[in-house]
C-alpha cells in the first residue's frame, strides 16, 4: 500500500515567520517528490519538485529531502497572508502515478 | 495558468446517470492523469493515459473509464453515478511518462450527484 502522510493541521504562523510543512512516504523506491499549493475551491498548483537528497531553494521556498528517513519537507520563509492555503505533498511511486497526502492547511496571520 | 483546460466547470447529476468530463492537455504533453478529490482530502489517482493507452489505474471500479485522443486530449466517463462520486475531478498533463515528470493540473470539474 502506497502511503503519503502529512499533518493535517491547521498550522498557523504569524506574518514574516517560517512555516514548516512535513511529509512522510512509505515506498523506499520513490524517486520524485512534489509540493503543490491549493487555494480553497481551486486546483493544485506546483510549488517545486525535488529528486535528490538535500535542500532545494526557490525564492522563499525550500524543499528538503531525506530518502533514508523517507521524509520530505517544505519551508516557507517570510510567510505572507497570501501563502494561506492547503499544501499537498505528492510522491511519484511508479511512472507518473502520483500519490498525494491529505494536505496541511496553513494560515498566515497578519 | 498551466495551459490545461477542463470542461465543464460544474455539473449536477442524479444517482444512476452517466457523466463525461473532458480535458485538454498542455501543448507538448502526451500524458494525462485523472484524479478525484473529495472535500478535505488529497487527490486520489484514478488512471493515466500515455499516448492513447491506459498506463496505470488506481483503486477505482470499472464504471470509471477513460479515453485519450490522438491530440492527447482525454475524457473521463463515469457510469451509474453514486452519491459518493460527488467530488472535484482533476486532470493533469505531463510531458512524458517518465518518473520525474511534473504534472500540471487543470482547473477541475466539480461534480455534484443528487
Amino acid at each position: 500500500q502506497k502511503e503519503v502522510e502529512q499533518n493535517s493541521g491547521p498550522l498557523s504562523v504569524p506574518e514574516g515567520a517560517i512555516a514548516s510543512l512535513n511529509c512522510t512516504y512509505s515506498d523506499r523506491g520513490s524517486q520524485s517528490f512534489f509540493w503543490y499549493r491549493q487555494y480553497s475551491g481551486k486546483s493544485p498548483e506546483l510549488i517545486m519538485s525535488i529528486y535528490s537528497n538535500g535542500d532545494k531553494e526557490d525564492g522563499r521556498f525550500t524543499a528538503q529531502l531525506n530518502k533514508a528517513s523517507q521524509y520530505v519537507s517544505l519551508l516557507i520563509r517570510d510567510s505572507q497572508p497570501s501563502d494561506s492555503a492547503t499544501y499537498l505533498c505528492a510522491v511519484n511511486f511508479l511512472s507518473n502515478q502520483f500519490y498525494f497526502g491529505t494536505g496541511t492547511s496553513l494560515t498566515v496571520i497578519p | 495558468e498551466t495551459g490545461v483546460t477542463q470542461s465543464p466547470t460544474h455539473l449536477i447529476k442524479t444517482r444512476g446517470q452517466q457523466v463525461t468530463l473532458r480535458c485538454s492537455s498542455q501543448s507538448g504533453h502526451n500524458t494525462v492523469s485523472w484524479y478525484q478529490q473529495a472535500l478535505g482530502q488529497g487527490p486520489q489517482f484514478i488512471f493515466q493515459y500515455y499516448r492513447e493507452e491506459e498506463n496505470g489505474r488506481g483503486n477505482f471500479p470499472p464504471r470509471f473509464s477513460g479515453l485519450q485522443f490522438p491530440n492527447y486530449s482525454s475524457e473521463l466517463n463515469v457510469n451509474a453515478l453514486e452519491l459518493d462520486d460527488s467530488a472535484l475531478y482533476l486532470c493533469a498533463s505531463s510531458r512524458d511518462g517518465g518518473r520525474q515528470e511534473t504534472q500540471y493540473f487543470g482547473p477541475g470539474t466539480r461534480l455534484l450527484v443528487l
